[in-house]
């Protein structure tokens, strides 16, 4: 499993666009970046999944440059809702053993 | 509604008494996880199955016991909790092959006194 870098808290203000980079220096090949979300008191669930360039999707984007060593979360126009933990993980998808690690609390204010 | 559904969502326990977290899931997903989550730890992955009757150690199994004998339970087992197994305890699934996206239970508080 990669281990991944990504940073503790992060603040933002509704209708800001949010981005949470996420450092991966060792990743392998066959290993893919995967995001989730955690709110209080709930189970985490998964936002999003790519292997390079870019993906998106309804909640995030996802860009992951060329060599892979770093990946970013973007959450568009966030709201009070998308307070959260957010967490990277990176590893092969056949990988039955996953490692969540501390995450990055985003706290969106008014 | 696709769901992972965990009982109890609370208990409180004291030293020593066996209890019993029970998970279930209505999507037909082979593969089933026991994770805890502590503050400052994020979530550790305790056993893992990949289908019924075969399960495997997670990062953090020591004082726990799993069984897989129908593909949609996959109860978590504490033979004798101790305080440091005071936790939130989630339960996940997907689809073999599919493991990074996993469907998670509401999770289960318990606190061993």
């Amino acid at each position: 499993l990669a281990k991944t870098t990504q940073p503790i808290s992060m603040d933002s203000y509704e209708g800001q666009e949010v981005n949470i980079t996420c450092s991966h220096n060792n990743i392998a090949t066959n290993d893919y970046i995967t995001w989730y979300q955690q709110f209080p008191s709930q189970g985490p669930r998964f936002i999003i999944q790519g292997y390079k360039t870019k993906v998106t999707n309804e909640v995030a984007s996802l860009f992951i440059p060329a060599d892979r060593k770093s990946s970013t979360l973007s959450l568009p126009r966030v709201s009070l809702s998308d307070t959260a933990v957010y967490y990277c993980l990176v590893g092969d998808p056949n990988d039955y053993k996953l490692s969540f690690g501390a995450g990055t609390t985003v706290t969106v204010r008014a | 509604e696709a769901q992972v559904t965990q009982n109890p969502r609370y208990l409180i326990t004291v030293t020593g008494k066996k209890l019993t977290v029970t998970c279930s899931q209505n999507m037909n997903h082979e593969y089933m996880s026991w994770y805890r989550q502590d503050p400052g730890l994020g979530l550790r992955q305790i056993y893992y199955s990949m289908n019924v009757e075969v399960t495997d150690k997670g990062d953090v199994p020591e004082g726990y016991k799993v069984s897989r004998k129908e593909k949609r339970n996959f109860p978590l087992i504490l033979e004798s909790p101790s305080p440091n197994q005071t936790s939130l305890y989630f339960c996940a699934s997907s689809l073999l092959g599919q493991e990074y996206e996993q469907y998670f239970g509401p999770g289960t508080r318990l606190t061993v006194t």
